[in-house]
């Protein structure tokens, strides 16, 4: 089993919907989680970090945690088509380095 | 803000020729880390650096070696690139958190 799961996709979503991400890792000593969105062709860039079972918001962006289901999801509401990227989850090692899923592409409809 | 550079953006490269990928960060960062990134593979970690001078293997160390001289400098290195090697190469820095900044990459053909 990979330490870090997700849904390769595509997840094609309505423009102004909400779109859903989710992540579930095994390692059950990880205490910190990542979402980074990366476009075609471009590097990695950290979007949310959460770090407590509940819910985080960002703008248009909620991180979800919870770590005794050992899931963690992103929502993303009114979706735009800027918002079309892959959105890589990452988690923590315990040894100062991250395990990074394969990332969920999304495609937001115009 | 965070600032990864890497030293090139496009490499192409000869099957054995050896092969130096430079990343320097500008925040003072502990932390230094080379992935790949391979379709479907995902980013997979080669190597990472707490300190200067020290180094610890990651998942897929083989074939390569890294140097970090300085704090703010860290360099991956191929010994003897091989077509396999062919990769988007990813720098990454962290401080005190977890939180990792992404240089823009290097996108490595060995021919």
């Amino acid at each position: 089993q990979k330490e870090v799961e997700q849904n390769s996709g595509p997840l094609s979503v309505p423009e102004g919907a909400i779109a859903s991400l989710n992540c579930t890792y095994s390692d059950r000593v990880s205490q910190s989680f990542f979402w980074y969105r990366q476009y075609s062709g471009k590097s990695p860039e950290l979007i949310m970090s959460i770090y407590s079972n509940g819910d985080k918001e960002d703008g248009r962006f909620t991180a979800q945690l919870n770590k005794a289901s050992q899931y963690v999801s992103l929502l993303i509401r009114d979706s735009q088509p800027s918002d079309s990227a892959t959105y890589l989850c990452a988690i923590d090692t315990g040894r100062r380095a991250l395990t990074f899923g394969s990332g969920t592409r999304l495609q937001v409809q115009p | 803000d965070v600032k990864v550079t890497q030293s090139s953006r496009y490499l192409v490269k000869r099957t054995g020729e050896k092969v130096f990928l430079e990343c320097v960060q500008d925040m003072d960062h502990e932390n230094m880390f080379w992935y790949r990134q391979d379709p479907g593979l995902g980013l997979r970690l080669i190597y990472f650096s707490y300190d200067v001078k020290m180094k610890e293997k990651g998942d897929i160390p083989e074939g390569y070696s890294v140097s970090r001289e300085k704090k703010e400098r860290f360099s991956l290195i191929l010994e003897s690139a091989s077509t396999n090697q062919t990769s988007m190469y990813l720098c990454a820095s962290s401080g005190t958190g977890y939180e990792q900044y992404f240089g823009p990459g290097t996108r490595l053909t060995v021919t």
